[in-house]
């Protein structure tokens, strides 16, 4: 079974800080994809960055980059320059890459919350 | 707008109705997917479709729960009696129908802005 654990309830952030939210993961799964949302306060789920399992760099997304460390079974999300607009549940999630696999396995979540 | 729609976006329904909610997948997505989100908690996956056919059902989805895509594109979800640990909000996606990849991210789950229900 897979499983994804984030540790931090609530995180909270100087404006234009970096954050770093946490994220680790638990698969028997060879081939595997790990991805992080943001869910703002309207509910919506938000596609942020994907890093695959056999990828060996990092994935970056804009102000979005994905410190993968595939020993430690960690995926943690690392947002630069935080902006006030950040503010918002984020989630991690994973989903096997094996034929008929398809289902998302997601984290608690992560409260990030942005001060001016 | 070509995202994934729901509708209602808000449902107050007393205990024992039945409730019916609609998902419309961006056009070119052949999969679908229902997902249930408990207050506090991440997204648990309920059932997925690729095209027409229902290919996978959480055990979450008990016998009171049926989902439909009868022509491979719009998607419903009825709950029959309702219970009142059916508040929740229920969340659509979309996707690709191709193999996992970065570079076409045909991976990528568009979500909807999902349905709350609230049972009374």
């Amino acid at each position: 079974a897979q499983k994804i654990t984030q540790t931090q309830p609530g995180m909270f952030v100087q404006e234009k800080e970096a954050v770093t939210l946490d994220c680790t993961y638990d698969t028997s799964d060879p081939s595997y994809g790990l991805f992080w949302y943001k869910q703002p306060s309207s509910g919506e789920m938000i596609f942020l960055i994907y890093q695959g399992s056999y990828d060996q760099q990092n994935a970056t997304e804009g102000r979005y980059s994905l410190n993968f460390q595939k020993a430690r079974k960690s995926a943690n999300l690392v947002i630069s320059a935080s902006q006030l607009g950040d503010s918002a549940m984020y989630f991690c999630a994973m989903r096997s890459i094996i034929q008929g696999a398809q289902k998302l396995v997601f984290g608690q979540g992560t409260r990030l919350t942005i001060n001016p | 707008d070509t995202g994934v729609s729901q509708d209602p976006r808000h449902k107050i329904t007393k205990r024992g109705q039945n409730v019916t909610f609609r998902c419309d997948p961006i056009s070119e997505h052949n999969r679908l997917y229902w997902y249930r989100q408990t207050l506090g908690q991440g997204p648990e996956f309920l059932t997925y479709f690729q095209n027409e056919a229902q290919l996978e059902k959480s055990r979450l989805l008990s016998d009171r729960f049926s989902a439909e895509r009868p022509k491979g594109s719009f998607s419903t979800l009825e709950i029959q009696r309702t219970e009142q640990g059916d508040s929740a909000m229920y969340l659509c996606a979309s996707s690709l129908g191709l193999r996992a990849s970065k570079h076409n991210r045909a991976y990528e789950q568009y979500f909807g802005p999902g349905t709350r229900l609230t049972v009374t």
